[in-house]
């Protein structure tokens, strides 16, 4: 499959507990993008890199949030003293100009 | 602020039955996006739609762009029940390059 891949799918932790996420974009893909999405809701904006620079950050990224793709390949998003409001689906996308193409999402649960 | 609003958010449909999906976007955007979304899954890309008057079609699915309006629509034909999920619409910030500004979605059902 040569898709967008996200792990771990699933992700249960305590409140207080550090977290992180691994994306593997396409390969040709130099754009990666990560998004939030809650229930019933549209994907809301995190953060995107090109490359290895990361471009634009939300104002939804608090400083608990860090993400970095450091030779431009894979991503990863952590989370720091997570808390119940961090639960919710986290999608990373990625393009080469045409369009971005989401992974299957790591659903983070906060207990 | 760049605010993209789709109507209606929820759509029950009997198959057999046509009906269109507005989204509506507050600022110039040079591509929009429709997006699938089934429960628990990831967001399958639908249309790319690049220009004013631009129109698209795939099976059972058109869709629209307007950008003096601001607007596009999705048209389902003859709704299947293999058409259920959530359609979602996005549009870019900031250059077609930027992340997008999605809607809420449209929750589609289509019954027997």
């Amino acid at each position: 499959d040569t898709g967008v891949s996200q792990d771990p799918r699933h992700k249960i932790t305590k409140r207080g507990q550090n977290v992180t996420f691994r994306c593997d974009p396409i390969s040709e893909h130099n754009r990666l993008y990560w998004y939030r999405q809650t229930l019933g809701q549209g994907p809301e904006f995190l953060t995107y890199f090109q490359n290895e620079a990361q471009l634009e950050k939300s104002r939804l990224l608090s400083d608990r949030f860090s993400a970095e793709r450091p030779k431009g390949s894979f991503s990863t998003l952590e989370i720091q003293r997570t808390e119940q409001g961090d639960s919710a689906m986290y999608l990373c996308a990625s393009s080469s100009g045409q369009g971005q193409y989401f992974g299957a999402g790591t659903r983070l649960s906060v207990l | 602020e760049l605010k993209v609003e789709q109507n209606p958010l929820f759509l029950s449909m009997q198959e057999g039955k046509n009906y269109t999906i507005y989204c509506n976007y507050s600022t110039t955007s040079d591509r929009l996006y429709w997006y699938r979304q089934d429960p628990g899954k990831s967001l399958e890309s639908l249309f790319v739609l690049l220009s004013n008057g631009a129109v698209k079609q795939e099976g059972r699915l058109m869709a629209s762009l307007d950008t003096k309006a601001r607007l596009s629509t999705l048209h389902i034909t003859a709704a299947v029940h293999d058409l259920s999920a959530t359609y979602f619409c996005a549009v870019n910030y900031g250059g077609s390059q930027g992340n997008l500004i999605f809607g809420k979605g449209t929750k589609l059902s289509v019954k027997p």
